[in-house]
């Protein structure tokens, strides 16, 4: 069985701040891990996934993740945040397999202060 | 890039009323589309995972006979919320997954949806 937890439901981040959203993933295989991000009212938009290639995955809008094995992590940082930044973020994982069922984390808000 | 179109958004509705939701891959194919549930500031939750030509298979808890899918083609599927209740109201999001492997699911704008 796979599960994602995603630490800290709200992030709140002023503008031109490092963001870091924390991802910590179980799973009994090699993972592939996801983080999606969801504006109101909308569905989800992948920035980036690990699909056991580098483990530094960059993603678009500026996000990148690293993936670490030994802490079972998959954290999602932006050097700078911008005020469109603000949304809700999701983690998730899947075991790589062809029907890729994704298992998501709770989410986690971003607001961005201006 | 690949595009999935859910229709409708929105809808709103008596008690009582059947609700059909569509999943169209636009650009691609998708033998696999998965259906989400979301509840206000919660996360997805898988409801089924409907395959091209074949029967949806539904996730513990849900009933398969209120939640019915069809994926009668690799560019649609539909879900239909029969004898719907207040208490189906909720986000509904479709996925589909490229046909082509190695390829990460594409998400809908999702439906809205509001029984009264």
């Amino acid at each position: 069985a796979q599960s994602v937890t995603q630490l800290g439901s709200h992030v709140s981040v002023s503008e031109g701040a490092l963001v870091l959203l924390r991802c910590n993933y179980s799973s009994s295989v090699p993972p592939y891990l996801f983080w999606y991000v969801q504006y109101p009212n909308q569905g989800l938009q992948l920035l980036l996934k690990y699909t056991s290639a580098a483990t530094l995955v960059k993603g678009i809008n500026g996000f990148e993740a690293e993936f670490k094995k030994s802490e079972t992590s998959f954290h999602l940082t932006k050097p700078s945040a911008h005020m469109s930044d603000a949304a809700e973020y999701f983690c998730a994982v899947s075991d790589g397999s062809g029907a890729q069922k994704l298992v998501f984390g709770q989410g986690t808000r971003l607001t961005i202060n201006p | 890039g690949a595009v999935v179109s859910q229709h409708p958004s929105r809808v709103i509705c008596k008690s009582g009323t059947s609700v059909k939701i569509e999943c169209r891959s636009l650009d691609f194919q998708a033998t696999t589309m998965f259906w989400y549930r979301q509840f206000p500031k919660q996360s997805l939750m898988l409801m089924a995972t409907s395959n091209e030509g074949s029967k949806a298979t539904y996730e513990q808890g849900v009933e398969k006979d209120k939640f019915l899918i069809n994926h009668a083609s690799l560019t649609l599927s539909t879900l239909t919320v029969t004898s719907a209740h207040p208490e189906d109201s909720s986000f509904y999001i479709c996925s589909a997954c490229p046909t082509v492997s190695n390829q990460p699911q594409h998400f809908g704008d999702g439906t809205r949806l509001s029984i009264l």
